[in-house]
């Protein structure tokens, strides 16, 4: 398995819920990532995870909660987000160096 | 401004010819680079990596040159295809290897 999945492709949410996204690699990747990307810009880093721990924290907003359950999964927990939210979430993977990107969560916030 | 942010650079280039699109990274301790390539709907894609003890570095149709002296990055592709089309992002590793900072990004357009 050579690939990094995410779920869901797509997520409607109100500024009350609370949802999670989901992504998992089986390539034995030790680091994990999540990314922001708005609408013609680059990727913003939000979050990485080395061996299951949180090792950057770009000054996220609390209402986006990380975890990592095991070196496989990555969690982002989304509470309280607001309508600037909206956007493509990426996670990453990393065995060494070079990142393998799955195809991202396309967040809308209503 | 925010409206400056929403026009990417753009490439034209003709079916056939080769693309040579350009990055300039702002970090002094960078020591490695990445090329990405995202097309439309998807997550980026690896294209091609070089370290900073390089200055040269081929792949299959691809080249990746590094200038450290003013810090300058830029990837060739050799005859390009319609299936180069995409979004092309330089990304460098910063002060620490685990954090990858992307480039502001250029559209490649293949002219017919």
């Amino acid at each position: 398995d050579t690939e990094v999945t995410q779920t869901p492709k797509h997520l409607v949410m109100g500024m009350t819920n609370k949802k999670s996204l989901k992504c998992e690699q089986h390539m034995g990747h030790r680091a994990m990532y999540w990314y922001k990307q708005k609408a013609k810009k680059p990727p913003e880093l939000m979050f990485v995870y080395s061996y299951e721990k949180l090792s950057i924290n770009e000054s996220v907003p609390s209402r986006f909660s990380p975890e990592c359950p095991n070196s496989s999964l990555l969690n982002l927990h989304l509470h309280a987000l607001q309508p600037e939210d909206s956007a493509l979430y990426l996670c990453a993977s990393s065995l060494t160096s070079g990142l393998f990107f799955g195809p991202g969560t396309r967040l809308t916030v209503l | 401004g925010e409206s400056v942010g929403l026009h990417l650079p753009t490439l034209s280039v003709q079916e056939g010819d080769n693309s040579i699109i350009n990055c300039a990274y702002s970090n002094s301790a960078s020591d490695y680079f990445i090329w990405y390539k995202q097309e439309s709907g998807k997550g980026p894609q690896f294209i091609i990596d070089i370290r900073s003890n390089m200055d040269k570095r081929q792949g299959q149709r691809v080249t990746v040159l590094l200038n450290k002296t003013v810090k300058h990055l830029s990837l060739q592709i050799a005859a390009t295809q319609p299936g180069d089309s995409a979004v092309y992002f330089c990304a460098e590793n910063g002060e620490r290897d685990d954090k990858i900072i992307f480039g502001k990004g250029t559209r490649l357009h293949i002219l017919p």
